[in-house]
Formats: structure tokens, sequence, C-alpha cells
């Protein structure tokens, strides 16, 4: 069964630092990835996707994911942290007629 | 705007009873799934249609129930047989098209029972 691993269920930056949040998937087919990141009592919001184009994927908000196929990994990355990016973050990937969701990672951001 | 709404944003209910909670979407998506969602647990699946009157359970199906009579419209039903039913509940919708199906969400509806 396919299968999506966050590493890291919580992670703390200092604001400026660099955010990188990490995501490896498990499917021996092409996959299709997104990124979604869900503020508190609020629904999730798409921040990329990756559909067989460019491997280096910019989303919405500064945040860019790098596909790696030989190590099925899909991590988000920022350059420089903002109090506002602080959330939770979802890893999925295309599965049979649906989304399979990582764990989440919640990001915390420290002044 | 097009987008999905899901009413009521926060609900309460009395252990025992029966609560639909409603999920319509305007953006012309084929495909409707509901999400339950627990702290540290992540998104489950409980039921998905990809067409007007048919669905597929998902991974916690027991004790909710759904049913599909519009494209637009797919609400959920919590029984009194759903043994923890206190969570916030997601609505979301996919286009099918190709091998991709990005799913947008609705804001949620926090469910407490007590």
């Amino acid at each position: 069964a396919q299968s999506v691993t966050q590493l890291g269920s919580h992670v703390s930056v200092s604001e400026g630092a660099l955010v990188l949040l990490r995501c490896n998937y498990s499917s021996s087919v092409p996959p299709y990835l997104f990124w979604y990141v869900q503020y508190p009592n609020q629904g999730l919001q798409l921040l990329l996707k990756y559909t067989s184009a460019a491997t280096l994927v910019k989303g919405i908000n500064g945040f860019e994911a790098e596909f790696k196929k030989s190590e099925t990994s899909f991590h988000l990355t920022k350059p420089s942290a903002h109090m506002s990016d602080a959330a939770e973050y979802f890893c999925a990937h295309q599965g049979a007629q649906k989304l399979v969701f990582g764990q989440g990672t919640r990001l915390t951001i420290n002044p | 705007d097009g987008g999905i709404t899901q009413s009521p944003k926060y609900l309460f209910r009395k252990e025992g009873q029966n609560v639909t909670l409603s999920c319509e979407q305007n953006l012309n998506h084929d495909a409707m799934y509901w999400y339950r969602q627990d702290p540290g647990q992540g998104l489950r699946l409980i039921y998905y249609s990809q067409i007007v009157n048919d669905f597929q359970k998902g991974d916690i199906a027991e004790g909710y129930s759904v049913s599909r009579e519009k494209k637009e419209s797919f609400p959920l039903t919590v029984t009194s047989a759903q043994k923890n039913p206190t969570a916030f509940y997601l609505c979301a919708s996919s286009i099918i098209a190709g091998l991709s199906y990005e799913q947008y969400f609705g804001p949620g509806t926090r469910l407490t029972v007590t």
C-alpha cells in the first residue's frame, strides 16, 4: 500500500531561519505529490504540487519543494521563516482515486 | 466566488443523537470527500464519492453515512454508533482529470458530542 512519511511531528525554527520539512513517499509508479498547509481551525490550502514536470516546484508564500526520485523524497523548504508560517503542513501522494496524507508536521516559529 | 462551504462551523450534540454535517461545492467538481481530523493523527478518510448516487467507504467509515443526490452536495451523518464522534471534520472536492486528484478543502466543522 502507498504511504507517506513526514519526519518530525514538530519542527521549531527561529524567524529568518531556513525551514525544512521532510516527506518521503512509497510508490513504484510515477508520483503526483502535494504539500498542503493548515492554519488553526481552518481547512487545508494547497501550497504546491509536483506532477512530473520540473523537479523543483515553487509554491505560494515563498515555499518550494524538490522531487528526488532516487531518495523517494519531496521535502518542503523556505529560505527565511516568517511568523506567519506557523501552521501544520501535510504532504500527500496521489493514490488510487484519492490522496494519501502524511501525519503532518507542526511548524513553530520562534521570534 | 467558487469554493466549498461547510456548515455550521461549530456543532454541539448530546450523545446518542445523529447529526448531519453539510458540504456544498460550486466548483463543478466530480469527486467529493469527507475526512476526520484528530490531534496528532493527521487526516483520515471517511467516505468519498466520484459520481452522483455512488460513494465508497474510506478507512474509517463505521458509524458514518453519506449521500450524493446532487453533484454539488455531499452531506455526512454522524450516527449514534460512532464511538468517538468529537473531532474536526473536513470536506474536500476534486476534478477527475488524468492521474491527478488535487483536492480543494472546505473550512471544516468542529463537532463536539457530550
